[in-house]
């Protein structure tokens, strides 16, 4: 069975600039979170969508937004673009029906450099 | 709010050496612990978890047992091997159902 993907890979990207990302859950999750991990230090919750729903959200400011589509793939926005925007993307999908995270599988993440 | 303190890294080791990276945590309510590993290159996976006191998890020859008395989760392996090297994360699920990590320490195994 096929894991969490995200695509891109790696993004670069200037200030001021929009982006988004993507993930597809493993079949059957209905679950997505996103999370920031900013080199040396551990993700960071962004959102979490179940059934199309945010379910949680982090302390991230407006310039980010997600949605969850019927196929409960995700798209992570960002506008607006900072430096320090620059990230590993990581998602992560889970068959949590409840806002707790006892199993998350997570994908290899998207690389974002802001220059 | 909650909080996962982890010892800092790198952990230097020989391979068959024991192995023990530090994990204090705080948090409200009671919650659900887990180690996660990353490798280089690669995104979180889950290495084990435990989901209440005296708990212990383990997987691969990791172990892990949740202490509600000192609020740790130590992991701990008997004789690391050069593929263990990599990030391990401690990380936590609490009452705010928001998933908080520690900030990770880096494994380094020489053979």
């Amino acid at each position: 069975d096929a894991g969490v993907t995200q695509s891109p890979t790696h993004l670069i990207k200037t200030r001021g600039q929009h982006v988004t990302l993507r993930c597809s859950p493993i079949s059957g999750h209905k679950s997505v979170s996103w999370y920031q991990q900013v080199l040396g230090q551990g993700p960071q919750f962004i959102f979490q969508y179940y059934e199309k729903e945010e379910r949680g959200r982090g302390n991230f400011p407006d310039r980010f937004s997600a949605r969850q589509f019927p196929n409960y793939s995700s798209e992570l926005n960002v506008n607006a673009l900072l430096l320090g925007d620059s990230a590993l993307y990581l998602c992560a999908s889970s068959t949590n029906r409840y806002r707790s995270y006892n199993e998350q599988f997570f994908g290899p993440g998207t690389r974002l450099t802001v220059l | 709010g909650d909080s996962v303190t982890q010892m800092e890294g790198p952990v230097t080791l020989s391979e068959e050496a024991f192995l023990t990276i530090n994990c204090t945590y705080t948090a409200t309510g009671y919650p659900s612990l887990f180690w996660y590993v990353q490798y280089p290159g690669e995104g979180l996976q889950l290495l084990l978890k435990a989901t209440k006191a005296d708990d212990k998890g383990s997987n691969k020859g990791f172990e892990a047992t949740y202490r509600k008395e000192t609020t740790s989760f130590h992991l701990e392996k008997g004789s690391v091997q050069v593929s263990d090297s990599a990030v391990y994360f401690c990380a936590l699920s609490g009452g705010s159902y928001i998933p908080t990590f520690g900030r990770g320490t880096s494994l380094i195994v020489h053979p």
